[in-house]
């Protein structure tokens, strides 16, 4: 079982949706959680970033760990074609432990 | 500011050869991580590199190795090269070790293994 799961999709929604990106995980040591947004032929970008449970709201994107649940969650607002990427969730131990990642769900907004 | 920068940005070797990636981070930042990205196993963490020094290491066989320069620029090589290597390889720096969580991505080397 991999330490991270997340539903490679790909998932379809119509512009204006809001859209709903899940990820679990099995080690209750994460502290750190993070949601990177990734176009095709281009290095991933880190979105959001939240240190143990809570929501965190930006513009758009709105980011909310369950650490009862060992469940994150992004959602995204107002949905837009531009936001047509694969978005990969990521967490950590601690600011200095290794980063494991999500295998990443590619999102496709249509017009 | 200029972003994170890997060179070369493809690169296509045969089974058996040894291949050395670039990476230059964001001015300033002193700790660079490498990763590997596949279709099969996503995104992959392979070290990281701070004051010229491994902090972390992943699940990777030998053949992978890296280093960084007082510069903090940093490369990463694989010697006789699998097959399996194909792959997407990323960079990321950060500031420090306390904002590692705050990487940022190079646009990656698209490593082809004939």
């Amino acid at each position: 079982q991999k330490e991270v799961e997340q539903d490679p999709g790909p998932l379809s929604v119509p512009e204006g949706a809001i859209v709903s990106l899940n990820c679990t995980y099995s080690n209750s040591a994460f502290q750190y959680f993070m949601w990177y947004r990734q176009y095709s032929r281009k290095g991933p970008e880190l979105l959001m970033y939240t240190y143990s449970s809570g929501n965190k709201e930006d513009g758009r994107f709105t980011a909310q760990v369950d650490k009862s649940s060992k469940y994150i969650s992004l959602f995204i607002r107002d949905s837009q074609p531009s936001d047509s990427a694969t978005y990969l969730c990521a967490m950590s131990r601690s600011s200095a432990s290794k980063i494991i990642f999500g295998s990443g769900t590619r999102l496709s907004i249509r017009p | 500011k200029a972003g994170v920068t890997q060179t070369p940005r493809y690169l296509i070797k045969t089974r058996g050869q040894q291949v050395t990636l670039s990476c230059s981070p964001i001015s300033g930042h002193r700790s660079v991580s490498w990763y590997q990205q596949t279709p099969g196993q996503g995104l992959q963490f392979l070290f990281e590199y701070f004051s010229e020094t491994q902090r972390n290491k992943g699940n990777f066989p030998g053949r992978f190795s890296g280093r960084q320069f007082s510069n903090s620029r940093s490369e990463m090589n694989v010697s006789t090269l699998e097959l399996g290597d194909s792959a997407l390889y990323l960079c990321a720096s950060s500031l420090d070790r306390t904002t590692y969580n705050e990487q940022f991505f190079g646009p990656g080397t698209r490593l082809t293994v004939l």
